[in-house]
């Protein structure tokens, strides 16, 4: 039982490039979120999902793109890279309750040159 | 708008020592209140959460929150700290009683024990 995978742990963009983060979780819960975390700034959330085909937008979803089309995974897609997209991107998981733990997952560092 | 505020960014303390960090949200019908922590390098990981009933709640390691509705506040504590608890804590709200676990998060709080 992994719980929250990410994919890549690292990586380098230059600006205009486009690339995917994935997301993938093995405890069936509907609930999946991305978030990037700058310094000063605490987690940001972009885009999250209530249940496969279902995504709806975050605080800062701008520049970035997700779908849902299976209950384990959450790509999170960069259109466009711009050097203010250089974050720590985090994916979390919940039984999509209000008051449920959030599990995340271990991160993926993004910098965009 | 909903937020959540950290009030101190960097919180130094010696090792043994109490240490409160301190969490204030805006003002909504129902919330529900969270405490994560985030060591160097990994990712977050719930520490305790205010859901209802008694206003103290106590989490793992040794850290407690009290909820305060009157002042919108949830504070962490900890009597006495070890070096191991040198980290980042965040403080995050859940407004609403719906049903998406959607958080607001503080801007975190770094606690630097020191020996």
């Amino acid at each position: 039982n992994a719980g929250v995978t990410q994919t890549p742990k690292f990586q380098v963009l230059k600006t205009g490039q486009s690339m995917t983060l994935q997301c993938a979780q093995d405890m069936n819960h509907e609930y999946m979120s991305w978030y990037r975390q700058d310094p000063g700034m605490g987690l940001r959330l972009i885009h999250y999902s209530v249940g496969a085909g279902i995504t709806d937008q975050g605080e800062v979803p701008n520049g970035y793109n997700v779908s849902r089309s299976t209950t384990e995974d959450f790509p999170l897609r960069l259109l466009s890279a711009a050097p203010s997209q250089t974050s720590v991107y985090f994916c979390a998981i919940s039984k999509d309750r209000a008051g449920d733990e959030q599990y995340f997952g271990p991160g993926t560092r993004l910098t965009v040159t | 708008a909903q937020s959540v505020t950290q009030l101190d960014s960097q919180v130094p303390v010696f090792e043994e020592a109490p240490v409160e960090l301190r969490c204030n949200y805006s003002s909504s019908v129902s919330v529900y209140l969270f405490w994560y922590v985030q060591y160097p390098n990994q990712g977050l990981q719930l520490l305790l959460k205010y859901l209802s009933g008694s206003t103290l709640v106590k989490g793992i390691n040794g850290f407690e929150a009290e909820f305060n509705k009157s002042q919108t506040s949830f504070h962490l504590r900890k009597p006495s700290v070890h070096i191991s608890d040198t980290a980042e804590y965040f403080c995050a709200v859940s407004f609403g009683s719906g049903n998406t676990g959607k958080l607001i998060f503080g801007q975190g709080t770094t606690l630097q024990v020191k020996p």
